[in-house]
């Protein structure tokens, strides 16, 4: 079965520092990986995704196979990255469901 | 151009009673996505649409959720009857066809069943 863990509810860290939000998976194969974010009072949206290999918003995340994670990092947190973050994982091939972990709730303090 | 929309953005009605949800996805977007999150869960799931036709609907909670996409334009999501377990926020998805085209969320619509 595939899952995503997110074993952090709540990262609270003060502006300036680093950030790294944890993400486990499993899945039987090769799956894509992302990190959604949804700021207060908007949608849920796409940050980046390891295919990218892209950095958003000064975000990167990389994908370790043996560890099977895909942590989120960034290194000067601001606040307006305050959030919450979602980790999630599809099949390749396009238009595939997504499975979602729970969240954390990023909170940068000032 | 308009994201992916929904209506009502909230809706709570009464166990037993029956709540339609509507998804408006971006125009142009074959695919079409349900998901649900209840509260202290991850979001799941429910069933994607291809055009008019369920590509997968592994995600139906049960036979009370009827999804529907008439003419491969919005779809609408019924819960017939609602019970307290239903209670929830629904999210709609839509996206392009193809390997690597990103899932456009809408707002989602809040149910509460009381």
């Amino acid at each position: 079965a595939q899952r995503v863990t997110q074993p952090e509810k709540l990262l609270s860290v003060f502006k300036g520092a680093p950030v790294e939000l944890k993400c486990n998976y499993s899945y039987s194969g090769s799956p894509e990986l992302f990190w959604y974010v949804q700021y207060s009072r908007q949608r849920l949206q796409l940050l980046l995704r390891h295919i990218s290999r892209e950095s958003i918003k000064g975000f990167t995340a990389d994908l370790n196979k043996g560890e099977t994670s895909f942590h989120l990092k960034k290194p000067f947190a601001q606040e307006e990255d305050s959030a919450m973050y979602y980790c999630a994982l599809s099949g390749r091939g396009g238009y595939q469901k997504v499975t979602f972990g729970i969240g954390t709730k990023l909170q940068v303090i000032p | 151009e308009a994201g992916v929309t929904q209506f009502p953005s909230h809706s709570v009605i009464e166990k037993g009673q029956t709540v339609t949800l509507r998804c408006d996805p971006i125009s142009g977007h074959d695919n079409l996505y349900w998901y649900r999150r209840v509260m202290g869960k991850e979001i799941k799931f429910l069933l994607h649409f291809v055009k008019e036709s369920k590509q997968d609907e592994s995600g139906m909670p049960n036979n009370r959720f009827l999804a529907e996409r008439t003419g491969g334009t919005y779809s609408t999501l019924k819960v017939q009857p609602a019970e307290l377990e239903d209670s929830g926020v629904y999210f709609c998805a839509s996206s392009l066809t193809g390997p690597s085209y990103e899932q456009y969320f809408g707002p989602g619509t809040r149910l509460t069943v009381t």
